[in-house]
């Protein structure tokens, strides 16, 4: 059973191209979240999902940012117009249930760069 | 705003010697908690997970606390070793929501 799938592990973009990051859940898990992480401090919630819902997006920007879990495929956080200050490294982890708290797992990260 | 803090940044301790990180916690309503383990360039990998109807829980080589009166996590690693150095998290739940994770303690394993 393969756990969470991020990709790329690396991106770099220039200033005002588009970022986007995919992240594949564990098999049988239904919930995602993202999750942004700067250098030397901890994990700031961003987005929560399930299939072809948004369930809290409280921790995104409400510009340039954009999360999708669809049906088929992956789940995408989409920066458009990146900015040298969204370089950072971006995680995502899936969870098979929410109900009473359940672990979730985390994929290696996408590191963006903005140059 | 993120409910979770750590009392500590960093911490040293000598291989062998037993560790104990620290987390305080805000949200009373909070429910379910996790630590997490961070290496270099990785992802968060879990170490262990405790409910709040519940007040200690071990694993192997890991024992996690909890005191609801006073809002407080702690991790504790028995004999330390060269492949604990990490940066570790406490994280916080409430209900079936967003995990919400705390600044992270460094743990530096002296030879």
């Amino acid at each position: 059973n393969a756990g969470v799938m991020q990709n790329p592990r690396h991106l770099v973009r220039r200033r005002g191209q588009e970022a986007r990051l995919r992240c594949s859940p564990m098999k049988g898990h239904s919930h995602v979240y993202w999750y942004r992480q700067l250098p030397e401090e901890g994990l700031k919630f961003m987005v929560y999902l399930q299939k072809e819902n948004i369930i809290d997006e409280s921790g995104m920007p409400k510009e340039r940012f954009s999360a999708e879990f669809p049906k088929e495929g992956p789940s995408i956080l989409r920066i458009q117009q990146v900015v040298r200050g969204d370089s950072a490294a971006y995680f995502c982890a899936s969870s098979q249930n929410t109900r009473g708290g359940t672990e979730a797992f985390f994929g290696q990260g996408t590191r963006l760069t903005v140059v | 705003g993120e409910s979770v803090g750590l009392h500590l940044p960093t911490l040293s301790v000598q291989e062998g010697d037993n560790s104990i990180i620290n987390c305080a916690y805000s949200n009373s309503a909070s429910d379910y908690f996790i630590w997490y383990k961070q290496e270099s360039g990785k992802g968060p990998q879990f170490i262990i997970d405790i409910r709040s109807n519940m007040d200690k829980r071990q694993g192997q080589r890991v024992t996690v606390l909890l005191n609801k009166t006073v809002k407080h996590l702690s991790l504790q690693i028995a004999a330390t070793q060269p492949g604990d150095s990490a940066v570790y998290f406490c994280a916080e739940t409430q209900g079936a929501q967003k995990l919400v994770f705390g600044q992270g303690t460094r743990l530096t394993i002296n030879p």
